[in-house]
């Protein structure tokens, strides 16, 4: 299993511009998150989603966008880029059944000058 | 919603000794509260979780206690190690079907000193 995985690693933007960033996981979790990382912060949710179709607004969701289309897949829209979200995003799933872990990407990191 | 408030945010002990990292959340149906370890660079990973219906967890040198009246939780690592030097997080959730929010604290960044 690859677990999670998060594309790209690293992305600069310009103010303004849009993108996309690509979560999947292929362990068939139900449950997937999308987080920010400020520098020497702790983690903010930004949308989640309990199953395909189905997703919510977490703690600091303006300026995103989510959609979940399949159970693997859990792409963030960002549309019209400003630098308060030049952060590090992280993208994480759980099983709906057992434990509560919730098993991170990688990470990606984004500037928005 | 949640708040979670964690403590000591910088935290330096020797080789050997116990660590010793506090958490208060606000939000009395919490139900949920894990520990994550992130290297610098690295993604956040679990190293121990404990649920309401739980005092106290134990997994080799690492412990977590929580006190529901007082609502805070601690995360004890004994005998430490220099691969123990990490930034660890809190959190606290309600996990109700359909509700999944985890609010994390702000971080410790522990580091033994060898």
């Amino acid at each position: 299993n690859a677990g999670v995985t998060q594309t790209p690693k690293f992305r600069i933007l310009k103010i303004g511009q849009s993108m996309t960033l690509q979560c999947a996981q292929d362990m068939n979790h139900n449950y997937m998150y999308w987080y920010r990382q400020d520098p020497g912060m702790g983690l903010k949710l930004i949308y989640y989603s309990v199953g395909a179709g189905i997703t919510d607004k977490g703690e600091v969701p303006n300026g995103y966008n989510v959609s979940r289309s399949t159970t693997e897949d859990f792409p963030l829209r960002l549309e019209l880029a400003a630098p308060s979200q030049t952060s590090v995003y992280f993208c994480a799933s759980r099983n709906r059944e057992g434990t509560y872990e919730q098993y991170f990407g990688p990470g990606t990191r984004l500037t928005v000058t | 919603g949640e708040n979670v408030e964690q403590h000591p945010s910088t935290l330096s002990v020797q080789e050997g000794d116990s660590a010793v990292i506090k958490c208060t959340y606000s939000d009395s149906a919490s139900n949920y509260f894990p520990w994550y370890k992130q290297e610098l660079g690295k993604r956040p990973q679990l190293i121990i979780d404990i649920r309401s219906n739980v005092g106290e967890k134990k997994d080799q040198r690492i412990a977590v206690t929580l006190n529901k009246t007082a609502k805070h939780f601690s995360l004890h690592i004994t005998e430490t190690q220099p691969e123990d030097s990490a930034v660890y997080f809190c959190a606290a959730s309600l996990t109700n079907f359909g509700n999944e929010k985890l609010t994390f604290g702000t971080g410790t960044r522990l580091t033994i000193i060898p």
